[in-house]
């Protein structure tokens, strides 16, 4: 099976601008969560999505957004961006509730 | 709020020394228990899982780890390192509740050099 794979893998966006990150989970996948990690803080999760809906959000302001498709493809919006969001976003996939996550490559955000 | 915490946030051994990374976590209730690795320049990636049965958890590398419930612990061992184990190593927990989803809360990691 093809692993998550996450698009575009390098950002380069400046302050104010919005962007938007894709993540495929792998085939059968239903569940997609997506993280922010940076140094000494590790992975923040951002939210979950689960057929289509959002079934758990993290602590991050509005400006932080997601959908998924009924492919179970997902995407993550950052809006009016600010230097603090220049992070590794990594989107992860599973089968079921609570079970393993298989983690993408994630894509490195640079907000200038 | 959940939490889960790491205490060594860096570590340096030599090869073959024994390893013991701890993490903590705070929910009370039924959980599930991971520890992913991340190679420098790769994915994270699974090194082991509790679910449930023996707490004594085999994983790939040969890595172990422990769940003990009365301590809220799932401490990550390994009785002998070796220089291709330099990678940060994040533990995480999942509660387990019928319908609430896949939260998963993440310690900082603790980034483990070995020198050969």
């Amino acid at each position: 099976k093809a692993g998550v794979t996450q698009t575009p893998r390098y950002l380069i966006k400046t302050r104010g601008q919005q962007v938007t990150l894709s993540c495929s989970p792998i085939s059968g996948h239903r569940s997609v969560s997506w993280y922010q990690q940076t140094p000494g803080q590790g992975l923040q999760f951002l939210f979950e999505y689960f057929s289509e809906t959002q079934r758990n959000k993290g602590n991050f302001p509005g400006r932080f957004s997601g959908r998924q498709f009924s492919n179970s493809r997902s995407e993550m919006n950052v809006s009016t961006l600010e230097l603090g969001d220049s992070a590794l976003y990594l989107c992860a996939s599973s089968s079921t509730s609570a079970n393993e996550q298989f983690f993408g490559p994630g894509t490195r955000l640079t907000v200038l | 709020a959940q939490s889960v915490s790491q205490h060594n946030h860096h570590v340096i051994l030599s090869e073959a020394a024994s390893l013991e990374l701890g993490c903590n976590y705070s929910y009370g209730g039924t959980v599930n228990l991971f520890w992913y690795v991340q190679y420098p320049g790769q994915h994270l990636q699974l090194l082991l899982k509790y679910f449930s049965g023996d707490p004594l958890v085999k994983g790939i590398k040969g890595f172990e780890a422990e769940f003990i419930k009365s301590k809220f612990s799932f401490n990550l061992r390994k009785p002998s390192v070796q220089w291709s184990d330099t990678a940060e190593y994040f533990c995480a927990v999942t509660k387990r509740v019928r319908n609430t989803g896949n939260q998963f809360y993440f310690g900082t990691g603790t980034s483990l050099t070995v020198i050969p």
